[in-house]
C-alpha cells in the first residue's frame, strides 16, 4: 500500500533563491491538499486542488507560492525567491472522492525547508 | 471563520497514569468534522479519528478514548495507561462539510505529550 510521498524530505536554500517541491498523491486520489508548518504549530492550509483544478488558495500563498497539479496526478509547490520566513515544514495530503461519510486525509512525510 | 483551541500546550505523565487532551473548536456550520491526529518525532501525521458533528456518541479504541460535547464544542482525548509510545504532538482539527466546500483541516497548536518512564 503506497502511501503519500514527498520530495525532497528536506531542502536547505539560500534566500533569493527558487525551490520546487514535488507530492505524489495516493493513486486514485482526486483532493490534493497543501500545508505549511512552522514550529512549535499546527498545519496551515495553503491550496486545494480536485483533480487538476486548483479549487482554493489561502491568503498565506503569496504571489511568490504557485502550485499545480498537471493531469490530476502529482502536484508541485513552487516557492520564488526564497525568504527566510518561508522556513517550514511543507506537508502534503490527498483524499479521495466519494462517501464523505468516511474520507480522511492521507498526510505524506513533508518537505522541511531552510532558507539560510 | 473556523478555529480550534488547544489550551495545553506541553503535557507530562508518568508512564500508565491515565491523560486527557483537551480541544475546544469554533465553527458556524452545523455539519462539520472533528479530527485528531498523531505527529510522532518522526514528523509524518498519523490520522487517529474523525467523528462528525452528528455523532455525539463517546468512542473508544483499545487505550485511546474520546469524549465529543456539541453543548461545549469540545472534542476530548483521553489516553488511558499510557505508555512511552504515546509520546508525541497530538493536533485536533476541524473541517467544514465536504459536500459544501473543500475538506481543508483547521488545525489547533497542538499538545506535546511526554510519558516519563
Amino acid at each position: 500500500d503506497t502511501g503519500v510521498s514527498q520530495d525532497p524530505r528536506h531542502k536547505i536554500t539560500k534566500r533569493g533563491q527558487n525551490v520546487t517541491f514535488r507530492c505524489d498523491p495516493i493513486s486514485e486520489h482526486n483532493r490534493l491538499y497543501w500545508y505549511r508548518q512552522t514550529l512549535g504549530q499546527g498545519p496551515e492550509f495553503l491550496t486545494y486542488f480536485q483533480n487538476e483544478a486548483q479549487l482554493e488558495k489561502s491568503r498565506l500563498l503569496s504571489d511568490r507560492f504557485s502550485a499545480e497539479r498537471p493531469k490530476g496526478s502529482f502536484s508541485t509547490l513552487e516557492i520564488q525567491r526564497t525568504e527566510q520566513g518561508d522556513s517550514a515544514m511543507y506537508l502534503c495530503a490527498s483524499s479521495p472522492l466519494g462517501d464523505t461519510r468516511l474520507y480522511e486525509q492521507y498526510f505524506g512525510p513533508g518537505t522541511r525547508l531552510t532558507v539560510t | 471563520a473556523q478555529k480550534v483551541t488547544q489550551a495545553q500546550t506541553e503535557i507530562s505523565v508518568v508512564e500508565k497514569e491515565d491523560v486527557t487532551l483537551d480541544c475546544v473548536y469554533e465553527t458556524r456550520d452545523t455539519t462539520y468534522y472533528l479530527f485528531w491526529y498523531k505527529q510522532p518525532p518522526s514528523g509524518e501525521l498519523v490520522f487517529l479519528i474523525r467523528r462528525n458533528s452528528f455523532d455525539e456518541q463517546n468512542e473508544i479504541s483499545g487505550r485511546y478514548s474520546w469524549n465529543f460535547q456539541k453543548s461545549t464544542s469540545s472534542f476530548n482525548f483521553t489516553i488511558t495507561a499510557s505508555q512511552v509510545v504515546d509520546s508525541a504532538v497530538y493536533f485536533c482539527a476541524l473541517s467544514e462539510d465536504p459536500n459544501f466546500g473543500n475538506e481543508k483541516l483547521t488545525f489547533g497548536t497542538g499538545t506535546r505529550l511526554t510519558i516519563i518512564p
